[in-house]
C-alpha cells in the first residue's frame, strides 16, 4: 500500500498563477486534510473533509479551495497564487469512528514544496 | 475553538538523558492526544497517542502522561539517542470530530 500520495513534490509558480495540488489515499479512510507548514512552524489546517461529499474550513482557508473528488482523492487549489502561500503542503487522512474508539491517527503524505515568486 | 500550546520550542539534551515536552489544551471536550515526530524534510509520523480514559501510556523509551483536570499532557523520552533528534508535535481532538489541532512543535536536539 502506498498510503497517502501527493503530487507534485515540488512546484515553482509566479504570482497570480493557479494550480491544483493532488492527494490520494488507499487506506479507505473517511477523513482527509490539507495542512501548510511554514519554515520552523507547526502544521496549520487549511481545509478538511470529514467524509466524501463534505468539506470544512480550517484555521487558514483564505486563498484556497478544495474538492473531495471521491473517497480516495482530495485536491487543494490555489486560484491566484501569492508569495505568502510559499510553504510545504501536507495532505493527511484518518479514520474517525463514532463512540469509544473515536479519532484514529492521521497518516501524512510526503508533502509538496511550493514556492511562489 | 480548541487551542494547543506546546513548550519548549527548542530543547537540547545530552545523549542518554531524558527529554520532556509539555502541551496544554483549552477544550475540555478533547479526548484524543497524539504525538508526531517529524525528521528534517520528512513527513510527520505518529509515535504514540493517548485517550482520555487513561492517564499514562508507554512504548519502550517513550511515554505520554495526561492530566485531564489541568488539561495538559506530556511526552517523555528516556535514554535519548541521536536518532531522537527531530521536531515533535502534540495534538488534540474530540472523539468523532475529524478536526485535530496541532501544537507549534518542539525541536529536540541530542548532544553527543
Amino acid at each position: 500500500n502506498a498510503g497517502v500520495t501527493q503530487t507534485p513534490k515540488f512546484q515553482v509558480l509566479k504570482t497570480g498563477q493557479s494550480m491544483t495540488l493532488q492527494c490520494a489515499q488507499d487506506m479507505n479512510h473517511n477523513s482527509m486534510y490539507w495542512y501548510r507548514q511554514d519554515p520552523g512552524m507547526g502544521l496549520r489546517l487549511i481545509y478538511y473533509s470529514a467524509s466524501e461529499g463534505t468539506t470544512d474550513k480550517g484555521e487558514v482557508p483564505n486563498g484556497y479551495n478544495v474538492s473531495r473528488l471521491n473517497k480516495r482523492e482530495f485536491s487543494l487549489r490555489l486560484e491566484s497564487a501569492a508569495p505568502s502561500q510559499t510553504s510545504v503542503y501536507f495532505c493527511a487522512s484518518s479514520e474517525v469512528f463514532v463512540g469509544v474508539q473515536g479519532n484514529q491517527p492521521q497518516h501524512f503524505g510526503d508533502g509538496t514544496r511550493l514556492s511562489i515568486l | 475553538g480548541e487551542n494547543v500550546e506546546q513548550h519548549p520550542s527548542t530543547l537540547s539534551v545530552q545523549e542518554g538523558d531524558s527529554a520532556v515536552i509539555k502541551c496544554t489544551y483549552s477544550d475540555s471536550a478533547s479526548n484524543y492526544f497524539p504525538w508526531y515526530k517529524q525528521e528534517l524534510g520528512k513527513r510527520p509520523q505518529l509515535i504514540i497517542d493517548i485517550r482520555s480514559n487513561v492517564g499514562e501510556k508507554k512504548d519502550q523509551r517513550i511515554a505520554v502522561t495526561l492530566n485531564k483536570t489541568a488539561k495538559h499532557f506530556s511526552l517523555h523520552i528516556t535514554e535519548t539517542q541521536p536518532e531522537d533528534s527531530a521536531v515533535y508535535f502534540c495534538a488534540a481532538s474530540q472523539s468523532s470530530a475529524s478536526k485535530i489541532i496541532f501544537g507549534s512543535g518542539t525541536r529536540l536536539s541530542i548532544r553527543p
